[in-house]
């Protein structure tokens, strides 16, 4: 069965500090990566998508990703963090075979950015 | 448009009641999600419909749980007799149709408390 784990569970960092959240899934077909985020009050939006081709993926708000197959591992990383970042990550994995359209969830990493 | 709605955004029901949660897909989405998010667990996937295809039930906990989905839009997600373990946020999503580059939106979700 597919899995998603994300190794922090809760992040502080200071305004401008670079981020790097980790994210490893299990899994040994093609997969399609995602991260959504949820911030304060709003609704879980999509960040940032992995399907195919370059494995650096770049997101919404300055956000990227880089898909490592043989780490089984999509990052997500940031060159400065801003507070407004301040949000739950959720890493996820969808089989790439079309037989499910499903999403598999990592529980998530609280990123509180203090200014 | 309009998103994903979802009501009602709180309830609260004793333990052993029945409830309906319902979830409004944004116009011309044939795909629809129930996910339910737990404290510390992250987001579990519930059950998925596609058009009139037969959903995929394979994330319901247990058969108190069901869903409809009338006329390829809205959709019903029933817990019967209700258990504290059920407290969780249910959020709904949708996507235009199933696999391939599809972005599934999220709802704002329906937080359920059984006392």
């Amino acid at each position: 069965a597919q899995s998603v784990s994300q190794h922090n569970h809760h992040v502080i960092l200071s305004e401008a500090a670079s981020l790097e959240l980790g994210c490893n899934y299990s899994y040994g077909g093609t997969v399609n990566l995602f991260w959504y985020v949820q911030y304060p009050g709003q609704h879980l939006q999509l960040l940032l998508k992995y399907f195919s081709g370059d494995p650096l993926v770049k997101g919404i708000k300055g956000f990227e990703a880089e898909f490592i197959k043989s780490k089984f591992s999509f990052n997500l990383r940031k060159p400065s963090v801003q507070w407004s970042d301040t949000a739950e990550y959720f890493c996820s994995v969808k089989s790439g075979g079309g037989a499910t359209n499903k999403l598999i969830f990592g529980t998530g990493t609280l990123l509180a950015v203090q200014p | 448009g309009a998103g994903v709605s979802q009501s009602p955004s709180n309830k609260v029901t004793e333990k052993g009641k029945d409830v309906e949660l319902r979830c409004d897909p944004i116009s011309g989405h044939t795909a629809l999600y129930w996910y339910r998010q737990s404290l510390g667990q992250g987001l579990e996937f519930l059950i998925y419909f596609q058009g009139n295809s037969a959903p995929d039930k394979s994330g319901l906990p247990s058969d108190r749980f069901s869903a409809e989905r009338t006329g390829g839009s809205v959709s019903t997600l029933t817990i019967q007799r209700t258990q504290q373990e059920d407290s969780a946020v249910y959020l709904c999503a949708s996507s235009l149709y199933s696999g391939g580059n599809n972005e599934q939106f999220f709802g704002p979700g329906t937080r359920l408390t059984v006392l």
